[in-house]
């Protein structure tokens, strides 16, 4: 079993609806959690961060954590064309090491 | 100011070359960071550099992977005897120090072996 799994996608949507990009991870020992956005030939750039459980707001995106379940979510509202990304999910147990996901592809379409 | 920067953007070598990648982090980073990209697959860690310690070189996939950092700035990434199989994105980050969470990507190097 992989440490992080992601599904790959692509996931298509319409513009303007609600997106879920979600992780599942097996180290109970994590408790720092990225969500990076990568656009096509680009390097990723770090969308959202989350210590422990709870939620994070920043804007359109919040990001989820369910600790008891090893669950790691996040949310696009009003999404747009320019969501268009692979986003891809790195929990950390603090260490220097993050664990990435394969990422998920999301096309947002006009 | 100026981000993480990589060359060359791309390489086409034939199997059996050495090839020869390179990160320049942003200016005062203390941390740095090899992964490798390939299709279908996240991003698999290969080495990391943090101020004067000795690198973690733990996810380099065999000994034809070697790396350094001069000076604690430039790194430069080696792959001698070039396989099919190391075809890939290869992407350098930067971060502040150890302690902090974000870390800062490069735009990769696409390394094509034919």
């Amino acid at each position: 079993q992989k440490e992080v799994e992601q599904d790959p996608g692509p996931l298509s949507v319409p513009e303007g609806a609600i997106v879920s990009l979600n992780c599942t991870y097996s180290n109970s020992a994590f408790q720092y959690f990225m969500w990076y956005r990568q656009y096509s030939r680009k390097g990723p750039e770090l969308l959202m961060y989350t210590y422990s459980s709870g939620n994070k707001e920043d804007g359109r995106f919040t990001a989820q954590v369910d600790k008891s379940s090893k669950y790691i979510s996040l949310f696009i509202r009003d999404s747009q064309p320019s969501d268009s990304a692979t986003y891809l999910c790195a929990p950390s147990s603090g260490t220097y090491k993050y664990i990435f996901g394969t990422g998920t592809r999301l096309k947002v379409l006009a | 100011g100026a981000g993480v920067s990589q060359s060359p953007s791309n390489k086409v070598t034939e199997k059996g070359k050495d090839v020869e990648l390179r990160c320049d982090p942003i200016s005062g980073h203390t941390a740095l960071y090899w992964y490798r990209q390939s299709l279908g697959q996240g991003l698999e860690f290969l080495i990391y550099f943090q101020g004067n310690s000795a690198p973690d070189k733990s996810g380099l996939p065999s000994d034809r992977f070697s790396a350094e950092r001069t000076g604690g700035s430039v790194s430069t990434l080696t792959i001698q005897r070039t396989q099919q199989e190391d075809s890939a994105v290869y992407l350098c980050a930067s971060r502040v120090t150890s302690a902090s969470y974000e870390q800062y990507f490069g735009p990769g190097t696409r390394l094509t072996v034919t």
